[in-house]
């Protein structure tokens, strides 16, 4: 079975300023996706990227971007110019092979943007 | 075009009490499924399907039933709450290797 660790549970950073959230997995899969959730005080769960795992080239999205380390099972997520809107839940997740939809996530980290 | 919606939003129940959680989704999306999520947890598999006529178990199964007689609805049911059964409880829909989950629904058991 996989697992998701994500060992910072909180962490906050100033507005504008660059934070990184980190994610470490094992599996013994060689096909996989891997991403990042967001949830806001609203509850609702919102995709912010997605990395397959057959790339090299780490996936970004607009101020979003992660460093996905193969070798090493870690995929971090990286916020650029953080805005107080940014301020949320953040899950790491992992889904094995084409088609299974089957997402183990991690814990949580929880980001406050600060003012 | 909703995407996936979830009903009720909020419901308490008492011990004992059967209730079903009504997931729809306008996606034409084969793939549905049922999370849960504890305080302090990420999400936890509860059952899915990956089409109509299709289920099957996830992590935590136990005190759950699912039924799909249709691509766009996946009811949850609980046939007998236990306190342990509360949560939040999120509808997710998939298609392009990618999820789209429904806005949840608070569930307390007393």
């Amino acid at each position: 079975a996989q697992t998701v660790t994500q060992s910072q549970p909180e962490m906050s950073v100033q507005e504008a300023e660059t934070v990184t959230l980190s994610c470490t997995y094992d599996t013994s899969e060689n096909n996989y996706y891997l991403f990042w959730y967001k949830q806001p005080p609203s509850r609702q769960m919102i995709l912010v990227i997605r990395q397959e795992a057959y790339k090299q080239q780490n996936a970004t999205e607009n101020r979003f971007s992660v460093n996905f380390q193969k070798a090493a099972k870690s995929f971090s997520l990286k916020i650029s110019d953080s805005q107080l809107g940014d301020t949320a839940m953040y899950f790491c997740a992992f889904m094995s092979g084409a088609g299974s939809y089957q997402l183990t996530f991690g814990k949580g980290t929880k980001l406050s943007v600060i003012p | 075009n909703a995407g996936v919606t979830q009903t009720p939003k909020f419901q308490v129940l008492k011990t004992g009490q059967s209730m079903t959680l009504q997931c729809a989704q306008d996606m034409n999306h084969e793939y549905m499924s049922w999370y849960r999520q504890d305080p302090g947890m990420g999400l936890r598999l509860i059952h899915y399907s990956v089409g109509a006529g299709i289920t099957d178990q996830g992590e935590v199964p136990n005190g759950y039933n699912v039924s799909r007689s249709t691509t766009e609805d996946f009811p949850l049911r609980l046939l007998s709450a236990a306190p342990s059964q509360t949560s939040v409880y999120f509808c997710a829909t998939g298609r392009n290797e990618k999820l789209f989950f429904g806005s949840g629904t608070q569930l307390s058991v007393l």
